[in-house]
């Protein structure tokens, strides 16, 4: 596609509830990050995928959160349970990794989850 | 813990004028730094990358300076323009490896 989709854009949910949030990256980009963005805060790291490489989990805040990518595709973030501290927009990039590149990265426009 | 400060005050600042947006680091060695713009609502978007070997990167309007030694990046934009007005995010990334944190950005208002 053109650009890294999110979807949903909006997620109303209640407590308790199981989630799941859903990123198509730039075709051919091998690398896939998500991101979480409270209001008014900074993005904060939660996973990274790379090839076929094991993921870099180490920003999950909770064994809540699980996320899967098949392949150089698309990638599923889950949150079980939910709270309302994880209320925040879900962002997801992707970027093309090459030696002596920029590594941009793509993002997304973002999954607002409103947890009530 | 590893920490990125960027001003949390919103800079206000006159068309025409040279905007300069602070980004500092502890606790982190940085081999790349990156500088973002989110607008309201959307993914921010990538606008330069500057290494650590490297003290200043341009791209038209935008400088990008980097000073491992004090542990900061400036980030400036000349003649600037109200279509300037935006969020702006440093990011860093360590050498080897693909995770890449955040500072929570400085809000830039460009009034005509």
């Amino acid at each position: 596609g053109a650009g890294v989709s999110q979807s949903p854009s909006n997620k109303v949910t209640e407590k308790g509830k199981d989630v799941e949030l859903r990123c198509d990256p730039i075709s051919g980009h091998t690398a896939l990050y998500w991101y979480r963005q409270r209001l008014g805060q900074g993005l904060e790291f939660l996973i990274y995928f790379q090839g076929n490489s094991a993921p870099d989990k180490s920003g999950l805040p909770s064994d809540r959160f699980s996320a899967e990518r098949t392949g150089e595709s698309v990638s599923t973030l889950t949150i079980q349970r939910t709270q309302q501290e994880d209320s925040a927009v879900y962002l997801c990039a992707s970027s093309l990794v090459i030696t002596g590149g920029t590594d941009e990265a793509f993002f997304g426009q973002g999954t607002r989850l409103t947890v009530v | 813990s590893q920490k990125i400060e960027q001003n949390s005050e919103a800079l206000n600042i006159q068309e025409g004028k040279t905007a300069t947006l602070t980004c500092n680091y502890t606790n982190y060695s940085p081999a790349y730094l990156q500088w973002y713009r989110q607008d309201p609502g959307r993914g921010p978007v990538f606008l330069l990358l500057i290494r650590e070997n490297e003290k200043e990167k341009r791209k038209e309007r935008l400088k990008v300076t980097f000073d491992t030694t004090l542990k900061q990046s400036l980030f400036h934009i000349t003649a600037s323009q109200p279509a300037d007005s935006a969020t702006y995010l440093c990011a860093l990334r360590r050498a080897g490896g693909f995770k890449t944190i955040f500072g929570a950005g400085t809000r830039l208002f460009v009034k005509a």
